[in-house]
């Protein structure tokens, strides 16, 4: 696609319950970024992919959250047993391998827990 | 200390004026790095890129590098009100090849 796309735009879900949320990144990059933003703060590290692997998960907050990448392209962020505090604006950015490479960011997830 | 660390501001310059945002990073050995801007409500847009020392400028904008010092700055000449966002410092982590980003500098340019 022309760019990275997010899906769904908004989600709100009741506490305690099981949320997906997707990314489609830009054709033919490799790298895929997750990142979770809340107001006044800036873009938080969640998991990295390069391919098919993550390459880092270390800013996973919890073993609630997990993220796969199958064909090395769309990615979905899975969050178990969701918690109000995981409201948040998700953000999924893409870009190619290799040095000096710009990310490019989809218009993000806003998911509140209720 | 923070992997990439930025003034929160808020900025504020009038039209016209040149704004200056700073940014320090602790990775001694990353060599990428890029100045985000982001309108309330949207997601981060590309504007600069950077990876070599001195300065690079593309039109009102200009980034500056400097290695030794691990600094990096943005500066945006004749400031207009619609600059007025939050600028994201992003800065590659060499050994993971991950991207980490500052808290942002909010700037309002006020006519």
């Amino acid at each position: 696609g022309a760019g990275v796309s997010q899906t769904p735009s908004n989600k709100v879900t009741e506490k305690g319950k099981y949320v997906e949320l997707r990314c489609d990144p830009i054709s033919g990059h490799t790298a895929l970024y997750w990142y979770r933003q809340s107001l006044g703060q800036g873009p938080e590290f969640l998991i990295y992919f390069q391919g098919t692997g993550a390459a880092d998960d270390s800013g996973l907050p919890n073993d609630r959250f997990f993220a796969v990448r199958p064909e090395g392209s769309v990615s979905t962020l899975k969050i178990q047993r969701t918690e109000r505090g995981d409201s948040a604006v998700y953000l999924c950015a893409s870009s190619l391998m290799g040095e000096n490479t710009e990310a490019f960011f989809g218009q993000g997830t806003r998911l509140t827990v209720v | 200390q923070k992997e990439v660390e930025q003034n929160s501001g808020p900025l504020s310059v009038p039209e016209g004026a040149i704004a200056s945002l700073n940014c320090t990073y602790s990775d001694r050995v990353s060599q990428s790095f890029f100045w985000y801007r982001q309108y309330s409500g949207k997601s981060p847009e590309l504007i600069m890129s950077i990876y070599s020392n001195g300065d690079k400028e593309d039109g009102r904008f200009t980034a500056q590098l400097n290695k030794a010092s691990q600094y990096v700055s943005l500066l945006i000449r004749d400031s207009q009100p619609s600059d007025s966002a939050t600028y994201l410092c992003a800065v590659n982590m060499e050994e993971a090849g991950d991207m980490r980003f500052g808290a942002g500098t909010r700037l309002t340019v006020k006519p």
